[in-house]
């Protein structure tokens, strides 16, 4: 198996710009995850899909991200319009069951100048 | 409110030494997983073992192993043999509601592990 696929692995984007991050969850897996990671408030949560459906978008920050996953393989999170402040790694990560473990993407470097 | 703690910001241990790093958790939750990540320099996280609230055992994967005390809610991660390799940044996280299918995993602030030779 491929692992959990994100594209693309960099992106640098203008203030004010729509950003869309993809992801691709491991085959099977019903769960889908997008976590954030900064320096200052580490690895956060975003929000989590369950056979495609979202479950809990508490985590989203503001409603300028939005997250889909029209199919079981495959999940988008857009930012629009994205600012400097969103520059962060975006994973996304995908589970099979809630007693084991999430397979992480290599998630996206987001630079927003 | 903080549900996962990890006290120790940077930790420091020789090659060959076996070395502990802490974490502390916070749940009302009779159901809940333990996981422990590592991420090295080159930003994946590598999942390395699990613990589930109601396992009797310790969990074990080669080198790691996780001291689970219950009672006082802590799951350290322990790394047997310290290896170059090991040099990176180690996170404990907890997963609620696993009995009721929850999903919510949380992860703690991080312990950065420097293996000296």
């Amino acid at each position: 198996d491929a692992g959990v696929i994100q594209s693309p692995r960099h992106e640098v984007t203008e203030m004010g710009q729509e950003v869309t991050l993809r992801c691709k969850p491991i085959s099977g897996h019903d769960y889908l995850f997008w976590y954030r990671q900064t320096m200052m408030r580490g690895l956060e949560l975003l929000i989590y899909f369950n056979n495609n459906v979202p479950i809990d978008d508490s985590g989203m920050p503001e409603d300028r991200f939005s997250a889909k996953m029209p199919n079981a393989s495959f999940s988008t999170l857009k930012i629009q319009p994205s600012e400097p402040r969103d520059s962060a790694v975006y994973f996304c990560a995908s589970s099979a069951r809630p007693d084991t473990e999430a397979f992480f993407g290599q998630g996206t470097r987001l630079t927003v100048v | 409110a903080q549900k996962i703690t990890q006290t120790q910001p940077g930790m420091f241990v020789q090659e060959k030494e076996a070395v502990t790093l802490d974490c502390t958790y916070d749940t009302s939750d009779p159901s809940y997983g333990l996981f422990w990540y590592k991420q090295p320099s080159s930003g994946e996280m590598i999942f390395l073992i699990y613990q589930g609230s109601y396992d009797q055992q310790n969990a074990t994967e080669g080198r790691y192993s996780l001291n689970f005390q219950k009672a006082r809610k802590s799951a350290n991660l322990v790394i047997s043999a310290s290896q170059l390799g090991d040099s990176a940044m180690y996170f404990c996280a907890m997963r609620e509601g696993v009995g009721t299918g929850g999903f919510k995993t949380i992860f703690g602030a991080g312990t950065r592990l420097f293996v000296k030779a």
